[in-house]
């Protein structure tokens, strides 16, 4: 049975980078079927697709046009996890943040398991 | 992006009464070569995470009780709760994964009447 387990401050000032952890048990974060999806969740924006990272033979990284340039995914085989990098956040990158997998691998995109969701507010 | 569009924001239904939510997208999620449409289903509960119910459009999920359906093609998608319970009051989402950005639905509330 896979788990997604996260990590990561609650409250995180303006300007700074806003970082949460994924931690995976029952199944690889270098599986070649899996990808490793990050999703938000505010109020003003409803549920956000923020980007992944896949292993296929080499390391791939997928992002929203909304966070490129501001977001890094970093996979952590030592640890089997992921991590999401936010930089520069604003109030408005305010939300709950979930790791997510998909198995795009073989074909099947959805996102069959989730984790539990970190709220992070962004503010002085 | 594919623009996911739900109706209605909200619906009230009776205890065993049947509940029909609409889901429709920008653009077709239907792949010729496989006549597979590239729609999720999925169920949210207030301080939980989503969880799936259906995919393919059509194919539910294991553990997910025989009251929830899916149907639709191409661009206009249904997700039909027959018998509606208590335990089924949340907001559900459809989703596209024909293409990234994965896009969601703004969701559907349902409640009991």
């Amino acid at each position: 049975q896979v788990q997604l387990q996260q990590s990561g401050p609650g409250l995180v000032k303006p300007s700074q980078t806003l970082s949460v952890t994924c931690v995976i048990s029952g199944d690889s974060v270098s599986s070649n079927r899996a990808a490793w999806n990050w999703i938000r969740q505010s109020p003003s924006s409803g549920l956000e697709w923020l980007g992944r990272t896949y292993y296929r033979s080499g390391w791939y990284h997928e992002y929203s046009a909304s966070v490129k340039g501001r977001m890094t995914i970093k996979s952590d085989t030592s640890n089997n996890q992921v991590s999401l990098h936010l930089s520069s956040v604003t109030p408005e990158d305010t939300a709950v943040y979930y790791c997510a997998r998909d198995l795009s691998g073989v074909g099947d995109a959805w996102f069959d398991t989730w984790g539990q969701g970190t709220l992070v507010i962004v503010s002085t | 992006d594919i623009v996911v569009t739900q109706s209605p924001d909200s619906l009230a239904v009776s205890l065993g009464e049947r509940a029909t939510l609409k889901c429709r997208s920008s653009e077709t999620v239907l792949y010729d070569f496989n006549k597979k449409s590239y729609l999720a289903w999925y169920q949210q509960k207030p301080k939980r995470p989503p969880r799936l119910l259906i995919y393919w459009a059509s194919t539910r999920e294991s553990g997910v009780p025989d009251r929830f359906s899916g149907s639709g093609s191409g661009t206009d998608f249904t997700l039909t709760i027959n018998s509606l319970q208590a335990e089924d009051v949340a907001v559900y989402y459809c989703q596209q994964y024909f293409r990234t950005p994965y896009t969601f639905g703004q969701g559907t509330k349902v409640e009991i009447k």
